[in-house]
């Protein structure tokens, strides 16, 4: 059974850093594009990074760039979300996204969420 | 960046009715890489439809999606109790891949 769920959310202050990890089972890691997809509380999706199979892609959207830094572990079937230099706007339900298949792809599997909350 | 806008906002509806959502982009979506989510209260999204009109695996037929370029839309045959939700178009043809800002479908 495929799965993936994310970990590391929780409270920070603004201008502090979080790291967000993604771990996965049940497929063949390696092989598939994951993403980062955030919800602000009553808001709609908001893509935020990708990064390809073996690692060496990564696409950022412009709201992060510069302060979040996307990788994976293919050893350890874990991608994660460096976030730096956090503002009120960035809290929100942080998902992780695996590809459907390789090349450009939509997200057929999704985690659970873990929500980022940055606040003074 | 490609900016896809959902219309309506929010589409208020009875059970066996016909659903249709409509989503516009900006500029041409490549290869038409445009994807139906569906997502429920405090649930993660769930992927409906990819490549404008292939339904993923485990989706009933009663969903459909069609359109191509700039125009897209996800039709819901008859709606059953568990369809009302928020659905989102997303783009994956280009970076970012964006979202549109959903259409809530709720009971009448």
């Amino acid at each position: 059974e495929v799965q993936v769920w994310e970990s590391g959310g929780g409270l920070v202050q603004p201008g502090g850093s979080l790291r967000l990890s993604c771990a996965a089972s049940g497929f063949a890691f390696s092989n598939f594009g994951m993403s980062w997809v955030r919800q602000a509380p009553g808001k709609g999706l908001e893509w935020v990074s990708a990064i390809s199979s073996s690692g060496g892609t990564t696409n950022y959207a412009d709201s992060v760039k510069g302060r979040f830094t996307i990788s994976r572990d293919n050893s350890e079937n874990t991608m994660y979300l460096r976030m730096n230099s956090l503002r009120v706007e960035d809290t929100a339900v942080y998902y992780c996204a695996k590809g459907a298949r390789s090349g450009q792809h939509p997200y057929d599997y999704w985690g659970q969420g873990t929500l980022v909350t940055v606040s003074s | 960046e490609i900016v896809l806008t959902q219309s309506p906002a929010t589409l208020s509806l009875s059970p066996g009715e016909r659903a249709t959502l409509s989503c516009g982009a900006s500029q041409s979506v490549s290869s038409n890489y445009l994807a139906w989510y569906q997502q429920k209260p405090g649930l993660a999204p769930r992927l409906l439809i990819y490549d404008a009109s292939s339904r993923a695996t485990g989706i009933p037929d009663r969903f459909t999606g069609s359109g191509s370029g700039t125009d897209f839309t996800l039709t819901i045959s008859r709606l059953e109790p568990e369809d009302f939700a928020v659905y989102y178009c997303q783009q994956y043809g280009g970076s970012p891949r964006t979202f549109g800002g959903g259409t809530k479908v709720e009971i009448k």
